[in-house]
């Protein structure tokens, strides 16, 4: 039992290029997260999924896109990359309880110059 | 619109010794989350807190839910450098109970 994987680890993008974070998760959780954290902050919240096929965005979508055709997998794509999105991103899934926890995968951070 | 606020954001402690984090929310929340970060690592969870007057307690720490105040303590027991690492806090917004995250309380704990 993996949890939730991230690949890559890390990234260095030049501005303008496109990339797609890959999160994994081998739980069955129905709720998968996109979250990025920048240094001295929290973590903000990009997209989320309450199951295969539905997507929603969260406090800061803008630039990137996700979808969700498995249970499994929720990939991130950034399509014109930006310095602004130069951070650490972090994938998340829970189950669908009201109080369960989200569990985290160990981060990718991107660079983009 | 739901925001967290953690305080101390630095925190330097002796080993031995005791202290309290605290976290304040600005709207009412279902539950609240404690996470820990180690440098460089992802988030490991702590606690939830679930309701008004909630304590849960794993080892040096404890955390505890006031919900009329809209606060959350995490207090530590006598320091140990293991628990120098960054704490955050997390409330849940919404239908879906998203998280908010405070900016977190990076601690130091020195011999």
């Amino acid at each position: 039992n993996a949890g939730v994987t991230q690949t890559p680890k890390f990234r260095i993008l030049k501005i303008g290029q496109s990339m797609t974070l890959q999160c994994t998760q081998d739980m069955n959780h129905n709720y998968m997260y996109w979250y990025r954290q920048d240094p001295g902050m929290g973590l903000k919240l990009i997209y989320y999924s309450v199951g295969a096929g539905i997507t929603d965005k969260g406090e800061v979508p803008n630039g990137y896109n996700v979808s969700r055709s498995t249970t499994e997998d929720f990939p991130l794509r950034l399509e014109l990359a930006a310095p602004s999105q130069t951070s650490v991103y972090f994938c998340a899934s829970k189950a669908s309880g009201f109080t369960d926890t989200q569990y985290f995968g160990p981060g990718t951070r991107l660079t983009v110059l | 619109e739901l925001k967290v606020e953690q305080n101390p954001l630095f925190l330097s402690m002796q080993e031995g010794k005791n202290y309290t984090i605290y976290c304040n929310y600005s709207t009412t929340s279902d539950r609240l989350y404690w996470y820990r970060q180690d440098p460089g690592k992802s988030l490991e969870s702590l606690f939830v807190l679930l309701s008004n007057g909630a304590v849960k307690q794993e080892g040096r720490l404890m955390a505890s839910l006031d919900t009329k105040a809209r606060l959350s303590t995490l207090h530590i027991t006598a320091a140990v450098h293991d628990l120098s690492a960054t704490y955050f806090c997390a409330a849940t917004s919404g239908s879906q109970g998203n998280l908010i995250f405070g900016k977190g309380t990076k601690l130091s704990v020195k011999p």
